[in-house]
């Protein structure tokens, strides 16, 4: 069971903006750590998408954007395409681990 | 530009051990951190562990705390991540993944390795 919650699936038609949501808690997100978003393309390694609650990496599309308040962080895509169609997983450190925390991974389907 | 290269698929039996490498290139070896993180069939990324390129500082995770060792050669760019006791449920994919801050184990994690196979089977 991971210990940031997200939702298994989120759909949307072509051009629709769909959220996902990252759901942690006072040892982690509430704690202030940076939050970071990963897409993963079936059989292949995950690609930083977000970093640090909010910031793109070069050439990561200007429809991804992240956000963060209080124990949860979202990850949402304006115009959605065929090719976003992934999983997503939103990433933290976690003091009660001492560790770095995955979480449950969210499949974008595109309709 | 950077680039992470893990070694090939493998296949052991239950009690075993399975050693993965991933050699780094593209950046100073020496300043980055490198993690590994696992995937099971069909499941969600699972974080292992980081490692400092010297080999001098690492951190595991709690589950896997007593059977994995993370080394790091610096000759070679080469990091090896070492997990013993396999059993069934260790097969997966494991990544190396490097930490994008120098001299840090925090930030995100900017580049991947491709994935190595490790399956555990009787």
């Amino acid at each position: 069971q991971s210990v940031l919650t997200q939702p298994p699936s989120v759909s949307g038609a072509p051009g629709q903006r769909v959220t996902i949501s990252c759901t942690g808690s006072s040892s982690n997100i509430g704690a202030a750590y940076d939050v970071h978003w990963y897409q993963q393309y079936p059989g292949v390694a995950p690609k930083l998408l977000i970093y640090a609650d909010t910031n793109r990496p070069s050439g990561v599309p200007d429809r991804f954007s992240g956000s963060k308040s209080g124990t949860s962080a979202s990850l949402a895509i304006t115009g959605l395409q065929a090719d976003d169609e992934a999983d997503y997983y939103c990433q933290t450190y976690d003091s009660s681990l001492s560790g770095y925390v995955f979480g449950s991974g969210t499949t974008v389907i595109v309709l | 530009q950077v680039q992470l290269v893990q070694s090939g698929a493998e296949v052991k039996k239950p009690g075993a051990s399975a050693k993965v490498s991933c050699k780094a290139s593209g950046y100073t070896f020496s300043n980055f951190y490198i993690h590994w993180v696992r995937q099971a069939p069909g499941q969600g990324l699972e974080w292992i562990g980081i490692v400092d390129p010297t080999g001098n500082n690492r951190r595991y995770a709690q589950k896997f705390q007593g059977r994995v060792t993370m080394t790091s050669d610096t000759s070679t760019s080469i990091v090896y991540m070492e997990l013993s006791s396999l059993n069934f449920d260790d097969t997966a994919v494991y990544f190396c993944a490097r930490a994008s801050v120098p001299g840090s184990l925090l930030g995100p994690f900017d580049s991947w390795g491709q994935g190595t196979l490790v399956t555990v089977s009787s």
